[in-house]
C-alpha cells in the first residue's frame, strides 16, 4: 500500500499522560499535515511541513502539542499532559507540491480517546 | 478569520433522487477541494477546482466553482446507497492550509 499511514490507529489515554502519533506520507511527497476531527465537525488545520520545515502552525496548537518531522519523511505529533478535550480524530495528509494545485491525501487517523 | 460554511448539514434522499451540496466561503479561494467521507473513515479526495467558473463531471457527479471563487457546489445525479458518506469542501487561500467546510451528511434510502 502507498497510500498515507498513521499510527497507531487508536489510543486511549488517561488525563495527564504523553502521547505520540505517527504519520508516513506518500513516499514522493514533500508535503506534510496535520489536521484534528471531532465528531460531526471537518478537519480542523493544525501545522505543515515541507521537507523537514515546519512552516504554519495553527493557533488551536497549545504549547502542549508538538510535531517533528526530522528528515523529512515521518512526521510525529506529540501531546503533553493530555486534557480530555484533546479527544479526536487526528489525520495526516500529504502532498506533493505542485503551486496552488496541492492535492491532499489523508491517512486512515488516529482516534485518540483521553479518559 | 477565514469559514467556509455548507448546507445543508443533513439531507436524506430516496435512492434515485438527486443530491446538491452547497459551499460559501467568507474569503476569495485559490482553488477548492472536495472531499467524501464515509461512517467511520477519512476524508477521501474526489476533485479540485482551481479556475473561476469552472464546471468538472465525474460521471454521476458535477462540480462548480462560482465566478467570484467564494462558493462551490456539488451535484449527485441518481444517488445510489454507494454514495452514502458526508461531502466536505476545503477551501485552499493564500496559504497551503486547507479550511474545511462544515459537511453534508447525506442518507440514501434504498
Amino acid at each position: 500500500d502507498t497510500g498515507v499511514s498513521q499510527n497507531p490507529r487508536h489510543k486511549i489515554t488517561k488525563r495527564g499522560q504523553n502521547v505520540t502519533f505517527r504519520c508516513d506520507p506518500i513516499s514522493e511527497h514533500n508535503r506534510l499535515y496535520w489536521y484534528r476531527q471531532t465528531l460531526g465537525q471537518g478537519p480542523e488545520f493544525l501545522t505543515y511541513f515541507q521537507n523537514e520545515a515546519q512552516l504554519e502552525k495553527s493557533r488551536l496548537l497549545s504549547d502542549r502539542f508538538s510535531a517533528e518531522r526530522p528528515k523529512g519523511s515521518f512526521s510525529t505529533l506529540e501531546i503533553q499532559r493530555t486534557e480530555q478535550g484533546d479527544s479526536a480524530m487526528y489525520l495526516c495528509a500529504s502532498s506533493s507540491q505542485g503551486g496552488h494545485t496541492d492535492t491532499q491525501y489523508f491517512g486512515p487517523g488516529t482516534r485518540l480517546t483521553v479518559l | 478569520g477565514q469559514q467556509v460554511m455548507q448546507i445543508p448539514q443533513y439531507q436524506h434522499v430516496q435512492e434515485g433522487e438527486d443530491f446538491t451540496t452547497y459551499c460559501n466561503s467568507s474569503t476569495t479561494l485559490s482553488n477548492i477541494q472536495w472531499y467524501k467521507q464515509r461512517p467511520g473513515g477519512h476524508p477521501v479526495f474526489l476533485i479540485q477546482l482551481v479556475k473561476s467558473g469552472e464546471v468538472k463531471k465525474q460521471k454521476r457527479l458535477t462540480f462548480q466553482f462560482g465566478e467570484a471563487k467564494k462558493n462551490s457546489s456539488l451535484h449527485i445525479t441518481a444517488t445510489q446507497t454507494t454514495d452514502v458518506g458526508t461531502y466536505f469542501c476545503a477551501g485552499g487561500g493564500a496559504t497551503n492550509k486547507l479550511i474545511f467546510g462544515t459537511g453534508t451528511l447525506l442518507a440514501v434510502q434504498p
